[in-house]
């Protein structure tokens, strides 16, 4: 079955580095994301990574994905204010039309 | 400015009547997908469609009804049959052949009382 989990809050200092966790069950994910979510806001894709892949940096963020531990990390360098949102792992599974399966959101609060 | 729109932002009813949500899309995308967000929780699938004039349940589309007679809407009816429809509803659209890649909309918050 699916299943995504993440921890619930995640706090760090304004310039430190953040590492946001996220656990799956399904070892047939295709692909793997993150997404961002700011106060009353929707959802903004902020990276995904095919599941062949075991790292994929862009800018700030890193993605980081362990495939036999089905483990996923995204890491924020350089963490601001502006960082400070709700961030969704989600995994999409091809052989279920590619539909998203989300976590339950990790709140990152940055401290200055 | 393309993207996606959902009105209203924020949308009361009383209970007992049906409301209906709007998601439109300028994107030329095939796929739209209705969600629902609910407190500390992640996003749940509620319908999604494909092409135009077809669509398909997710996860928790019971109390729910969906339309897609254009690209651009897919409108989302919450009826007086779903037990509990406070939450955040978030639309999203995708290209057909790229479905792991989902553009949400604002969201729109509905209060039932």
């Amino acid at each position: 079955g699916e299943d995504v989990e993440q921890s619930l809050f995640l706090s760090v200092r304004e310039g430190d580095s953040s590492v946001i966790n996220c656990t799956y069950t399904d070892s047939s994910s295709t692909y793997l994301y993150w997404y961002k979510q700011e106060p009353g806001a929707g959802l903004q894709l902020l990276t995904y990574i095919f599941s062949n892949m075991d790292m994929k940096q862009d800018q700030r963020l890193t993605v980081l994905l362990n495939k036999k531990d089905k483990h996923l990390s995204l890491r924020i360098a350089d963490t601001q204010t502006g960082d400070s949102a709700i961030y969704f792992c989600a995994e999409s599974i091809s052989n279920a039309g590619n539909m998203l399966t989300f976590g339950g959101g990790t709140r990152l609060m940055v401290k200055p | 400015d393309g993207g996606i729109t959902q009105s209203p932002k924020y949308l009361f009813r009383k209970e007992g009547q049906n409301v209906t949500l709007s998601c439109e899309q300028n994107l030329n995308h095939d796929a739209m997908y209705w969600y629902r967000q609910d407190p500390g929780q992640g996003l749940r699938l509620i319908y999604y469609s494909q092409i135009v004039n077809d669509f398909q349940k997710g996860d928790i589309a019971e109390g729910y009804s969906v339309s897609r007679e254009k690209k651009e809407s897919f409108p989302l009816t919450v009826t007086s049959a779903q037990k509990n429809p406070t939450a955040f509803y978030l639309c999203a659209s995708s290209p057909i052949l790229k479905t792991y890649e989902q553009y949400f909309g604002p969201g729109t918050r509905l209060t039932v009382t």
